[in-house]
This record gives C-alpha cells, structure tokens and sequence, in this order.
C-alpha cells in the first residue's frame, strides 16, 4: 500500500539557518505530493503540492521538488525564522488507489527555530 | 477564507459513555468531510470520508458501529465515540472539501479525547 517516510524530529534550528526535512513515499499509482504545516492549537494548512515528476512546488519560501526517480520530496527553505516553527507533514494522494480523495500522511516532524 | 473549526477542543470521559465531537466549515460548504486519528509520533490515519446526505465510507479496520459519522448538512459533520474506552483516547482531526478531487481539504484544529 502506499506509505509515507519522513525524518524524525524535533529538528532544533537557529534562525537564518537552511532547512531540509526529507520525506520518502511508496506509492502503487501516480501520486501527488503534499507538504502541510501545523502551527501551535492550529488545524493543518496546505504548504505546497506538487502533481507530477519534475515539479516543483514553492510557497512562503519553502521549496519540495517531486523526484520520482528517488521517490522523494523533501522540504527545504534557506533561512528560516522563529515563526516556521511548526510541525510539517509530508502526504501523498494517489489517484489510483483512492481516486484521489485519500491522504496518506508521513508521522511528522517537528521545527523548532530558536533566534 | 476556508475555516473549519471543531468542537470540543478536548474531553474527557469516562469508560462505557458516548461522546460526539462536531466538525463546522465556516465559510463554505463541504461536499466531503474526512475523519482522521492521531497517536502520539503517529501518522494521521484516515477514519472515515461522509458526503452530505450520504452513509460514510469507513477505512478498514475501523469500527462503523462504534465510530458513528453523521454528515448531516454541507457544513456539519459529527463523530460519535461510542462506549468509549481508553485506547479510543486519542486526537480526532477533522477536514472538509469543497468540489472535486482537485480540491484541497481544510483541516479543523483537532479534538483531545481522554478516556478514563
């Protein structure tokens, strides 16, 4: 079945300093990419998405390129701030599988950014 | 735009009662609304999709009789812990979606379920 693999945490940064939290996934069809962030007392919010290989989605200064070779999308900002800090999710939605509807979600990992 | 809320935010109960935690999409109406369950350093595992007017369609494994999911309007969806027990003690997330599959779902904030 389809499964998602990301990094262990808590990931104890200072601030401007460059981040990647990796994720990993399985998939039996083509799948696409999420990454959602959980702010503190907060429901998970859509970060970025990619839909196909080679893409890569952006938002807020973060950055996951979908590697379909390595079967990879890994999250990665160049200098973060107290205010990223969060946990980030990695999930997939495959189309053949669950047409679609269905997240399959990575168990998280924690970003603390200390000043 | 695109608020989901949740309620309560935590509970406790005790062993054998039932306890109903309610989903809200306050800004738009939600075609489907997913059920999802947290364990500490675990996954999001999906429970249960409803669509509005419609039975729930229940992941494998999951209990239907035990984890009542009534999506009775396009804003309101409601999960029912039945006879509850410790190991349901848990956080329930919710998250709506309006539209297609193309569209994103919207995550509510979570409920606290402590069992005693």
């Amino acid at each position: 079945g389809d499964s998602v693999t990301q990094m262990e945490g808590p990931v104890t940064l200072s601030e401007e300093a460059f981040l990647t939290i990796n994720c990993t996934y399985t998939a039996t069809g083509y799948p696409s990419l999420f990454w959602y962030v959980q702010y503190p007392g907060e429901g998970l919010q859509l970060l970025l998405k990619a839909t196909k290989a080679d893409d890569k989605g952006s938002n807020k200064g973060f950055e996951a390129t979908y590697r379909k070779e390595t079967t990879s999308f890994h999250l990665e900002k160049g200098s973060v701030q107290v205010s990223d800090s969060a946990v980030y999710f990695c999930a997939l939605s495959d189309r053949l599988t669950g047409g679609g509807n269905k997240l399959t979600f990575g168990t998280g990992t924690q970003l603390k950014v200390e000043l | 735009g695109a608020v989901v809320s949740q309620h309560p935010s935590w509970v406790i109960c005790k062993s054998g009662t039932s306890v109903k935690i309610e989903c809200r999409s306050l800004d738009f109406q939600a075609t489907t609304m997913f059920w999802y369950r947290q364990f500490p350093k675990q996954s999001l595992m999906l429970m249960a999709t409803s669509n509005e007017g419609s039975k729930a369609t229940y992941e494998q494994g999951v209990e239907k009789d035990k984890f009542l999911i009534n999506h009775a309007s396009l804003t309101l969806s409601t999960l029912t812990v039945t006879s509850a027990h410790p190991e349901d003690s848990s956080f329930y997330i919710c998250s709506a979606r309006y539209g297609g599959s193309l569209n994103e779902q919207y995550f509510g904030p979570g409920t606290r379920l402590t069992v005693t």
